[in-house]
């Protein structure tokens, strides 16, 4: 059974600080990592997509990494800015499921202090 | 482009009552997918649909039912409620097809409260 874990619960920090949120999953056997925000009481926004053969995602100040071998992707924030403050959640895609069935972490609760 | 699209987005129940909540996916998608988000935790994966078809479940009793409609909107049916019920649905959409990146797109989210 997949799991994810998301590292720290929760962030606290002064804008302008450059971030890393992780994530571990224990099946190697992935489909696809996506990571969201979730903004409180809203639904998810979709970040970034890394598919199980790449090994990093940009857009804008995010950067994802993946690296499936040892079930590791970090979300990397250049720049924080106070309206990054959300909820971040990483998730993973069985193989063979082209995409569906994620597995969510808890997610990590970031706050960014002006 | 239209994007996901749920209704109600909120609704209070009472135990043992049923409930349907609604899901319009987002144009030239043919799959949607139902997740059950409880105060302070991911989203669980609670069924897919695709071809009006269940194609795959997670962990929840058959209590939990759906169905998909020819145009892929969606419903999502919850019967003899119960209070852990209590919770954000969400629901996502994707387009599957071959070398497709699978990327799922989720609507607001439907939040229900049972007493």
């Amino acid at each position: 059974k997949q799991e994810v874990t998301q590292i720290p619960a929760a962030l606290s920090v002064p804008e302008g600080e450059n971030l890393v949120l992780n994530c571990s999953f224990t099946d190697s056997a992935i489909y696809n990592l996506q990571w969201f925000r979730q903004d409180p009481g809203k639904g998810l926004t979709s970040l970034l997509l890394i598919q199980s053969s790449q090994r990093e995602q940009t857009s804008g100040r995010l950067n994802a990494s993946l690296d499936k071998s040892s079930g590791r992707s970090t979300l990397y924030i250049a720049a924080s800015q106070p309206g990054d403050s959300a909820t971040y959640l990483c998730a993973v895609s069985p193989w063979g499921t082209s995409g569906s069935r994620l597995t969510f972490g808890e997610g990590t609760q970031l706050t960014v202090n002006p | 482009e239209t994007g996901v699209t749920q209704s109600p987005t909120h609704l209070i129940k009472t135990r043992g009552q049923q409930v349907t909540l609604r899901c319009s996916s987002q144009s030239g998608h043919n799959t949607v997918s139902w997740y059950q988000q409880a105060l302070g935790q991911g989203p669980q994966f609670i069924f897919q649909y695709y071809r009006e078809e269940e194609n795959g479940r997670g962990n929840f009793p058959p209590r939990f039912s759906g169905l998909q409609f020819p145009n892929y909107s969606s419903e999502l049916n919850v019967n003899a409620l119960e209070l852990d019920d209590s919770a954000l649905y969400l629901c996502a959409s994707s387009l599957r097809q071959i070398s497709n990146t699978g990327e799922l797109f989720f609507g607001e989210g439907s939040r229900l409260t049972v007493l």
